[in-house]
């Protein structure tokens, strides 16, 4: 069955361009995750969606960051004014309600912001 | 900020030969969890154990919890070339959010 996807897998923007991640969970899962990954770390939380209710925004790093789940199905995270720091991956994960913690992840935006 | 500490940081070993790599973590845990995740490509879960559980076992795989010392260790057998990735441990404790380690990386030569 189809994984986790996400869009665009490479993005490169400049200083100060607002930039929109896509991600389509697994089919049914009511669980939603963001992740920022910097290069040589391991992955970061940023923010958690429960169905279409943003749960837990607390890895958020600033105000520039968004991130929306509509219809409790596809997700975008938004990030405004882009800044050289913001470069890193960043992973979605999904989980089914029933399924304790185990977290299925999408392959990942490298956003290298120049 | 990151929950858990792997060591080693860096593991090259020989295939056919085991591979051990071992987590630390700071607070208490609901369970751990460990992924790999291959050069340019997403995280996979390979095995989760509970708090209560001290032992667990997944093909290659074993995993072993010490909740008292709050640590974890994952150990591949008979490794070989494919197991050539990063690990990282990922423990939950507010029953949503993952916080991962900052991995160790495994080089299996042939």
């Amino acid at each position: 069955g189809a994984g986790v996807s996400q869009s665009p897998r490479y993005k490169v923007a400049k200083r100060g361009q607002d930039v929109a991640l896509r991600c389509d969970p697994i089919s049914g899962h009511v669980s939603l995750f963001w992740y920022q990954q910097a290069l040589g770390q391991g992955p970061e939380f940023l923010t958690y969606f429960q169905n279409e209710a943003q749960l837990d925004k607390s890895g958020l790093p600033s105000d520039r960051f968004f991130a929306e789940r509509p219809e409790g199905s596809v997700s975008t995270l938004k990030i405004q004014r882009t800044q050289q720091e913001d470069s890193a991956v960043y992973l979605c994960a999904s989980s089914p309600e029933d399924r304790g913690n185990e977290q299925y992840f999408g392959p990942g935006t490298r956003l290298t912001v120049t | 900020s990151q929950q858990g500490e792997e060591d080693p940081q860096a593991l090259s070993i020989q295939e056919g030969e085991n591979a051990t790599m071992n987590c630390s973590y700071k607070t208490s845990i609901n369970n751990l969890q460990w992924y790999r995740q291959n050069s340019g490509r997403g995280l996979v879960h390979l095995i989760l154990i509970r708090s209560n559980e001290r032992e667990k076992h997944s093909g290659r795989l074993r995993v072993t919890l010490d909740t008292s010392k709050k640590s974890s260790s994952l150990l591949i057998t008979a490794s070989r070339a494919a197991d050539t990735a990063s690990y990282f441990c990922a423990t939950d404790q507010a029953g949503t959010a993952l916080i991962f380690g900052k991995g160790t990386t495994l080089s299996v030569s042939s």
